[in-house]
């Protein structure tokens, strides 16, 4: 089975960082997904790690560590449409296809 | 010229009801998928689509049947409608099977009284 753990809220600050965690325990691993969510609307994909290192887009990147089952999120100068619900998911080795997701943070951006 | 399309965006319905979901996307891609999203936000995948072939059919009551005329569509019919079954409902596609960029669409909330 697969167990994602990531904390379920933050609150910060407009123009701060944050950063979110999510630790997996998978029975495999193909790589790691990313997600936003905003109240009401579908997933929209943010980045995808399958190398352990830094992969930085904009105002966000993500991590990974494969050997030690973790990764972050890094959201730097928050806007208050940063608002969200970020999503970790994780792929299973090759051949088994489905992406697990995680419960997901709520993050909320306060003025 | 939406990538992932849903109808319909919300369904009110009475227990014990059948009722279905539709779900097309114009990105051209191989596989498809239903999620279910329930009042905690935990998303969990339901089935998935490869070239209309069903390759990921999780726990699921067998009341929940996804069809795939072809490949561009994947539809969810729901018997027999129970309260639990509340929840928004995902559809997603992704260029390939293990390829998991998925591209979701708008979501179908489902609200069974």
């Amino acid at each position: 089975g697969q167990n994602i753990d990531q904390p379920t809220e933050m609150t910060a600050t407009e123009g701060a960082i944050v950063q979110i965690n999510c630790t997996y325990q998978t029975s495999g691993f193909n790589g790691l997904f990313w997600y936003q969510q905003h109240a009401g609307e579908a997933p929209t994909f943010l980045s995808y790690n399958v190398l352990d290192g830094l992969e930085e887009k904009g105002r966000f990147s993500s991590f990974l560590s494969r050997s030690k089952g973790y990764s972050y999120l890094l959201l730097k100068e928050l806007q208050m449409k940063d608002s969200a619900s970020y999503l970790c998911a994780v792929t299973p080795l090759t051949g088994d296809y489905k992406l697990s997701f995680g419960a997901g943070t709520t993050v909320t951006v306060r003025a | 010229d939406t990538a992932v399309s849903q109808t319909p965006k919300y369904l009110v319905t009475q227990m014990g009801n059948d009722k279905s979901i539709k779900c097309e996307q114009n990105l051209g891609h191989d596989t498809m998928y239903w999620y279910k999203q329930d009042s905690k936000k935990f998303l969990k995948i339901m089935f998935s689509y490869n070239n209309k072939e069903l390759i990921i059919n999780e726990t699921v009551p067998n009341r929940f049947s996804p069809k795939s005329p072809d490949k561009a569509h994947l539809n969810l019919h729901i018997n027999s409608l129970e309260l639990g079954d509340s929840a928004v409902y995902f559809c997603a596609s992704s260029q390939e099977a293990d390829y998991n960029e998925q591209f979701f669409g708008p979501g179908t909330r489902l609200t069974v009284l």
